[in-house]
């Protein structure tokens, strides 16, 4: 079982919609949780950084995380048809250096 | 944000050949710093850790002879793939850590590699 699980679908949505996105872990020991925008043939953007459980929200972007279920999402409102791209969530502990374990990502096409 | 920059962004190059690529952050120092590749519609796979003025720590499979890291300031570290082939065609994305505030993570814009 890989230690991040990520759903890569694609997810096509219309304009304006809620998307939701989440992952799984197995590994109860990851203490910091991000959101990345991967566009294509681009490097990977930090969107979302939270530590520990709880919301954190950053205009129209909520990163929520339940360690209890070991499960993180990432929800955008209002999407925009330049959200396309992959969102891949990372996380880490400070026990591996903070070397990133990836989810596969999730391909997202916000359709006008 | 802080930025990483990532230097040459595209490099084709022929079999046998060595290639380097430098990863800078920008507006801070990394004392840490990640190499990772990443194949068409895959994840991210970490293949070292860089650590300035230290030998980086290689994950397991990667060949740290083939893969050759230097990290000899905080700004800046450079991956060299010696005697380049096809198979290591990829995308080779870097990523370092900021010190301040709470450590976040930040990603050069990656070098795609195509070994002839």
């Amino acid at each position: 079982q890989k230690e991040v699980e990520q759903d890569p679908g694609p997810l096509s949505v219309p304009e304006g919609a809620i998307v939701s996105l989440n992952c799984t872990y197995s590994n109860s020991a990851f203490q910091y949780f991000m959101w990345y925008r991967q566009y294509s043939r681009k490097g990977p953007e930090l969107l979302m950084y939270t530590y520990s459980s709880g919301n954190k929200e950053d205009g129209r972007f909520t990163a929520q995380v339940d360690k209890s279920s070991k499960y993180i999402s990432l929800f955008i409102r209002d999407s925009q048809p330049s959200d396309s791209a992959t969102y891949l969530c990372a996380m880490t502990t400070s026990n591996s250096g903070y070397a990133l374990n990836f989810g596969k990502g999730t391909s997202l096409l916000v359709t006008p | 944000g802080a930025v990483v920059s990532q230097h040459p962004s595209r490099v084709i190059c022929k079999s046998g050949t060595s290639v380097k690529i430098e990863c800078r952050s920008l507006d801070f120092q990394a004392t840490t710093m990640f190499w990772y590749r990443q194949f068409p519609k895959q994840s991210l796979m970490l293949m070292a850790t860089s650590n300035e003025g230290s030998k980086a720590t290689y994950e397991q499979g990667v060949e740290k002879d083939k893969f050759l890291i230097n990290h000899a300031s905080l700004t800046l570290s450079t991956l060299t793939v010696t005697s380049a082939h096809p198979e290591d065609s990829s995308f080779y994305i870097c990523s370092a850590r900021d010190q301040r505030g709470a450590g976040e993570l930040f990603f050069g814009e990656g070098s795609r590699l195509t070994v002839l």
